[in-house]
């Protein structure tokens, strides 16, 4: 079974430029979370999507960060302009339903400079 | 609020040897889930068990133990007999329900395993 796919790997910017990340979860699965590991920290949920739409977006900034889902399957999450702080790894993980066991990715690291 | 605590940053053992990692957690739910993932240098959280609030059951897998104490908000693990494999970022975290998608993270033991 494939896992949850993430690209890119790695993402370099200047502040004030926008950039996009992409996942594509594991097949089936309902549920797709993005979510914010700063370095040294634990992840931050960002975002929640059941199917196409939003459960939770409470965390997520959004003058700056937009995600979607619009076919219920691969989600985007852009931010635009990006800030200094926002250099972190991105996560995307993915679970059957809301209470089933979530499987992660591998990240996008962003380094905004 | 919930919060987790993982007052190790960092911890440094030599192979064979047995290491425990803590994790502390204030939750004011009656009902709750705590976790341990394991984040290796390839970035991915692996999701390592579940325990919730009303299983006090210490849990015991292959190298892995679990000893859950409400009576002092602890849920800590340990790995006997600790290989160069197991070096990797561990983290605890705590969740109302049985998904730790929600979850509030701690901030991470990172695990060294010298051969």
């Amino acid at each position: 079974e494939a896992g949850v796919a993430q690209s890119p790997r790695y993402k370099i910017i200047e502040k004030r430029q926008s950039v996009a990340f992409w996942c594509n979860p594991i097949s089936g699965h309902a549920t797709l979370y993005w979510y914010q590991q700063i370095l040294g920290q634990g992840p931050k949920l960002l975002i929640q999507f059941q199917n196409n739409g939003v459960v939770d977006d409470s965390q997520l900034p959004k003058d700056r960060f937009s995600a979607e889902r619009l076919k219920g399957v691969d989600s985007t999450l852009k931010i635009q302009p990006a800030k200094l702080e926002d250099s972190a790894v991105y996560l995307c993980a993915s679970s059957f339903n809301s209470l089933a066991e979530a499987f992660f990715g591998q990240g996008t690291r962003l380094t905004v400079v | 609020a919930q919060k987790v605590t993982q007052a190790q940053t960092e911890i440094s053992v030599v192979e064979k040897e047995d290491v425990t990692l803590d994790c502390v957690y204030e939750t004011r739910d009656t009902t709750y889930y705590l976790f341990w993932y394991k984040q290796p240098p390839s970035g991915e959280l692996v999701f390592l068990i579940r325990r919730n609030s009303f299983d006090e059951q210490n849990e015991i897998s292959g190298r892995y133990s679990w000893n859950f104490q409400k009576s002092t908000s602890s849920f800590n693990f340990t790995i006997t007999a600790s290989q160069v494999v197991d070096s990797a970022v561990y983290f605890c975290a705590l969740s109302y329900n049985t998904n730790a998608g929600k979850s509030t993270f701690g901030d991470g033991t990172t695990l060294t395993v010298k051969p």
